[in-house]
């Protein structure tokens, strides 16, 4: 079935430095979200990408649908301590279901 | 506006027992889903719901059962709970045609013994 690879699984980082992460298929597909999850919540949306090539920031995040169709990238500038969870990225081919990354678990050391 | 709702927000069953989770969304939306989250599985999507009236199987359906009350409500059931089914279940929907995301409620943590 189709299988989206989210890298890194996990991130230690300093306070104030900037995150990247991505996820990549072998499958094209045709919408890209990104969501956050924070410890007992449930995933809240931060970006949807609709178009390949779209750059699209909410506040310090910037998310990109990659060219390809088959990966999309996530940014997060200068981080704080709220930044700390887990982020899934989630395709989605045009059906009703998205297939999720298995999450990229972000430390934050103040 | 609460979004997406669920109870309970824990539970703990015995083997066999029975129990449904509810889902309430108060943004319109047509499409619900029912999803289960384990360590190192990710969201796998057990049943969903295009619009209502309508239920559809998802990736892992087996021991689940769904209803599509109305527009606003989508319960799973547990006929016999297996310890299989522990999970964190999430509830989440959909505005419509031509938009993909999809917003999730805060979980019921499920524990079966």
């Amino acid at each position: 079935g189709q299988q989206l690879n989210q890298s890194p699984q996990s991130m230690f980082i300093q306070e104030g430095e900037d995150v990247s992460m991505n996820c990549t298929s072998s499958s094209i597909f045709n919408t890209w979200l990104w969501y956050k999850q924070d410890p007992g919540e449930g995933p809240v949306l931060l970006i949807a990408l609709y178009k390949a090539g779209e750059l699209t920031s909410n506040g310090r995040l910037t998310a990109q649908f990659g060219i390809t169709r088959k990966d999309s990238f996530l940014n997060i500038s200068a981080s704080i301590p709220s930044d700390v969870g887990i982020y899934f990225c989630a395709g989605q081919r045009g059906a009703q279901k998205l297939v999720f990354g298995q999450g990229t678990r972000l430390t934050i050391n103040p | 506006n609460a979004g997406v709702t669920q109870t309970p927000k824990f539970q703990v069953l015995k083997t066999g027992q029975s129990m449904t989770l509810q889902c309430a969304q108060d943004m319109n939306h047509n499409s619900m889903y029912w999803y289960r989250q384990d360590p190192g599985m990710g969201l796998r999507l057990i049943y969903y719901s295009a619009s209502e009236g309508t239920t559809d199987k998802g990736e892992v359906p087996n021991g689940y059962n769904v209803s599509r009350l109305n527009k606003r409500e989508f319960s799973l059931r547990l006929e016999s709970a297996a310890p299989s089914q522990t999970s964190v279940y999430f509830c989440a929907s959909r505005p419509g045609p031509g938009l993909y995301e999809q917003y999730f409620g805060p979980g019921t943590r499920l524990t079966v013994t």
